[in-house]
């Protein structure tokens, strides 16, 4: 029931771009974005709905492809603030009662 | 300033003991939710409550327990019935349907429990 994300570790170097996918088995109604630097809170970055929409805020953008059942964070011309584990939470079709299953997270390391 | 206040930071317990872990929110929101993190696991939703007197299980409840008797708190004990309590538990809180509309979720800086 959780969510796949892929890749789990990523290295870049400073200005390159990065992809994280999250698929799921399930039918979606809703995917969440969220960063977590280690050892503090995760923080919301984005939600998408079902309806196959795209976000995006500055050089962090993410697509809903519900037919696909997945979700791509995108991260262009990568900054080192950008560094930390990134987590999909997918909220279900047969489940719309505030329940948010996680990914286990993906690290992303931005090198200068 | 409104937020969501996890207690204690850290937290150690003898095996065989009950502990409980504080969680406070001054946000109103009506949801909140508890999430266990173990390093490669992900965040797993151990209880979460929609409303006060309300709550559900999660993916992982067997081992804990919670309650919901005011809206600003929902704290977590974890029991000695619990396997392997040594993790990072972390509260959350949002303001409305969390799942379909789409508010945001807070989360409180988290408590790491260690079993000694």
């Amino acid at each position: 029931q959780q969510p796949v994300q892929s890749p789990q570790a990523v290295i870049l170097r400073e200005g390159e771009d990065a992809v994280i996918n999250c698929s799921s088995s399930k039918a979606l109604y809703s995917v969440h974005w969220y960063r977590q630097k280690h050892g503090e809170a995760p923080v919301f970055l984005m939600i998408l709905l079902k309806g196959g929409e795209q976000k995006g805020h500055d050089k962090i953008s993410a697509s809903f492809n519900e037919k696909k059942q997945q979700s791509s964070l995108y991260l262009t011309a990568s900054q080192l603030s950008y560094s930390g584990t990134y987590f999909c939470g997918t909220g279900t079709e047969m489940n719309r009662d505030d329940k948010i299953i996680f990914g286990k997270g993906t690290r992303l390391h931005i090198l200068p | 300033d409104g937020g969501i206040t996890q207690s204690p930071k850290y937290l150690f317990r003898k095996e065989g003991q009950n502990v409980t872990l504080s969680c406070e929110q001054n946000l109103n929101h009506d949801a909140m939710y508890w999430y266990r993190q173990d390093p490669g696991q992900g965040l797993r939703l151990i209880y979460y409550s929609q409303i006060v007197n309300d709550f559900q299980k999660g993916d992982i409840a067997e081992g804990y327990s919670v309650s919901r008797e005011k809206k600003e708190s929902f704290p977590l004990t974890v029991t000695s019935a619990q396997k392997n309590p040594t993790a990072f538990y972390l509260c959350a809180s949002s303001s409305g349907t969390f799942s379909t509309s789409g508010p945001e979720a807070f989360f409180g800086q988290g408590t790491r429990l260690t079993v000694v």
